[in-house]
């Protein structure tokens, strides 16, 4: 089946270093959502991504699509201590009408 | 607005028991899914309903795990009999139409299976 991977598993950062968090996929993806799970929580929706090479920002936070649609990456700039969490990317093929959560990627900030 | 509701939010069992868990989705929304995330890993689906008709149930274990949405709002979500390996967190969403719009997710269920 449709497998979602991301990149790194695991990041602790200084707060106020940046973040990036990479999602491929080794087929093509129609569009690609963005998560963010708070240590003992639910997903909760950040954004979504349908263009090729569509980029789109929330705040410190920059989300992109890329051109052959197969990688998304979600940046954050000057890191916080609210932004603590694992980060998931859920992407779907299109032909497979389901959305597929990849593996996360878990962010500690330290002070 | 009130969000996606679950119900229990924990539970502990032994092996071989039943349990159900109960999701009322965002009033509205007809597409409900649920869900099972063990720990460290994503959510994976289990089985997506758009009303009362379930449209992607193929990586629901049948021989041991059942759902109902009937009227198209609540929805059971039912393992008879648990197992060891079912130890996770059942999470229920809802959207509003298709897996093009967001989701939103209920706190979930913690499942201890002893």
């Amino acid at each position: 089946g449709q497998q979602v991977m991301q990149i790194p598993q695991y990041q602790h950062v200084q707060e106020g270093e940046d973040f990036t968090t990479y999602c491929n996929s080794s087929t093509t993806l129609s569009n690609i959502q963005w998560y963010k799970q708070r240590p003992g929580g639910h997903p909760v929706f950040l954004i979504q991504l349908v263009k090729s090479g569509e980029v789109k920002k929330q705040k410190r936070l920059t989300f992109q699509f890329g051109e052959a649609k197969k990688n998304s990456s979600l940046h954050i700039t000057a890191t916080q201590t609210t932004d603590v969490g694992t980060y998931f990317c859920a992407a779907n093929t299109g032909t497979a009408s389901k959305l597929t959560f990849g593996t996360g990627t878990r962010l500690q900030v330290t002070l | 607005e009130a969000g996606v509701v679950q119900s229990p939010r924990y539970k502990i069992i032994e092996k071989k028991q039943p349990v159900a868990f109960w999701c009322n989705p965002i009033s509205g929304h007809n597409t409900l899914y649920w869900y099972r995330q063990n720990l460290g890993q994503g959510p994976e689906l289990l089985i997506r309903y758009e009303n009362e008709e379930a449209v992607d149930d193929s990586q629901l274990p049948k021989d041991r795990f059942s759902a109902e949405r009937l009227k198209g709002v609540d929805s059971t979500l039912k393992i008879q009999p648990a197992e060891l390996g079912d130890s996770a967190v059942y999470l229920c969403a809802s959207s509003l139409g298709s897996i093009y719009n967001e989701q939103f997710f209920g706190p979930g269920t913690r499942l201890t299976v002893l």
